[in-house]
């Protein structure tokens, strides 16, 4: 069964740190997408990246960057000089197969940034 | 494009009553899902439609939930004699296309307290 698991809980940076939030993923699948959600404290989830499992390229968007190993089965995420803003719920998320590719969400990371 | 919208943001009613959600998805998007997202945990899958059709339910979904897309555009989210249990953030998503992957995007959710 597809399983992703964030292993932390809860991280707290002070503004300008650079932070890795670290995704895990099981699946028996050979083709399959990972995703990056920010949740704000208003709620509404935010898409932040797609990467499929044939494309091991890191990405980087800004001050956000990607790193995504199939070896280790991991795609982490890393905010460089991280803002105030950038506080908020993360989640990763695998895309199965089937069932119209519904998300397997992990249980999310929570990042404070201090000023 | 608009966005996901979610109506009511907010719910408040006693238990053994009824409720009923409704999700617009963004404009032209064949595919709906919905998700339940309790304190502290990640979105979990509840059911999704490919058009008017409701192609996979997850088996969170007890028989006192029932979701519709009757013409395909707006869908509905109906509880039954509301429990406790019941309480979490109910998210809607949409995204394009009827076969591969497709990126899914969030509404603002509607959160449910049942006292």
């Amino acid at each position: 069964a597809q399983k992703v698991t964030q292993a932390q809980t809860e991280i707290s940076v002070v503004e300008k740190e650079d932070v890795t939030l670290d995704c895990v993923y099981e699946t028996r699948d050979t083709t399959y997408y990972l995703f990056w959600y920010k949740q704000p404290p208003s709620g509404e989830l935010v898409f932040l990246i797609r990467r499929n499992s044939f494309d091991e390229q890191n990405e980087i968007s800004g001050r956000y960057s990607w790193n995504f190993q199939k070896s280790t089965s991991s795609f982490n995420f890393t905010i460089t000089a991280s803002q105030v803003v950038d506080s908020a719920v993360y989640f990763c998320a695998l895309s199965e197969s089937e069932y119209g590719n519904k998300l397997v969400f992990g249980a999310g990371t929570i990042l404070r940034v201090k000023s | 494009d608009t966005g996901v919208s979610q109506d009511p943001r907010h719910k408040i009613t006693k238990r053994g009553q009824n409720v009923t959600f409704r999700c617009d998805p963004i404009s032209e998007h064949n595919r709906l899902y919905w998700y339940r997202q309790t304190l502290g945990q990640g979105p979990e899958f509840l059911t999704y439609f490919q058009n008017e059709a409701q192609l996979e339910k997850s088996r969170l979904l007890s028989d006192r939930f029932s979701a519709e897309r009757p013409k395909g555009s707006f869908s509905t989210l109906e509880i039954q004699r509301t429990e406790q249990g019941d309480s979490a953030m109910y998210l809607c998503a949409s995204s394009s296309g009827t076969s591969g992957f497709h990126t899914q995007y969030f509404g603002p959710g509607t959160r449910l307290t049942v006292l």
